[in-house]
């Protein structure tokens, strides 16, 4: 089946902690996306990568990294300078990033609880 | 700087009506947009995509519709169900990225 997996799909960390989660899809798309979701805020985007070997902040980067070495993987890494990571992350991918016509397809998410 | 608004934040029905959620955005210069449904816990799925040269995409008991000029997109969701209750999203496609609404609420009892 064609999809995008994340992993774990529940995560607890200690303040002072990095960690990393996991994002793989296998439809051949270029460019994927993560954001992160709180109550009551919507979406909001945290970095995207149009191609490998790229990627740009999104409205929330702070405190987060991430890397495209590989098409189909786009893992992400919170890092301790992240001050309020408790949130349900999103991981998600389209074909192209500006091909107008393309449907965005979204992982089942990871939440992240910090202790 | 585009932003999307959803109203009602939450719409509790009885089975059989049908409804309409709004969606509204300050930049009419989008691309696309579409409309997702998340349930609890869950990823989005995607609904419907409606392109910028598009009025309308239907989709079952799903209908959306889109005026560029006044910024405004509707859900028309015919004869509701139990199963139909969720978080509806609009989301517009600016340049490279999504920018998403905060979601309406959906819950329709039997």
């Amino acid at each position: 089946d064609g999809g995008i997996t994340q992993s774990p799909k529940y995560l607890f960390r200690k303040e002072g902690q990095n960690v990393t989660l996991s994002c793989e899809q296998n439809l051949n798309h270029d460019a994927m996306y993560w954001y992160r979701q709180d109550p009551g805020q919507g979406l909001r985007l945290i970095y995207y990568s149009q191609i490998v070997n790229d990627f740009q902040k999104g409205d929330i980067a702070e405190g987060y990294s991430v890397s495209r070495e590989k098409k189909e993987s786009f893992p992400l890494t919170v890092t301790s300078a992240q001050k309020n990571p408790t949130a349900f992350y999103l991981c998600a991918s389209r074909l192209s990033a500006g091909a107008f016509t393309d449907t965005q397809y979204f992982g089942p998410g990871t939440r992240l609880t910090v202790l | 700087k585009q932003e999307v608004t959803q109203i009602p934040a939450a719409l509790s029905v009885p089975e059989g009506e049908n409804l309409v959620l709004n969606c509204s955005f300050t930049d009419s210069a989008i691309y696309n947009l579409q409309w997702f449904r998340q349930d609890p816990g869950k990823g989005l799925t995607s609904l419907l995509l409606i392109q910028s040269s598009q009025r309308e995409q239907t989709s079952g008991r799903l209908n959306a519709s889109l005026d560029k000029s006044s910024g405004r997109s509707t859900l028309y969701i015919a004869a509701s169900q139990p199963g139909d209750s969720a978080t509806y999203l609009c989301a517009v496609f600016n340049t490279d990225k999504l920018i998403f609404g905060t979601g309406t609420r959906l819950q329709v009892f039997p």
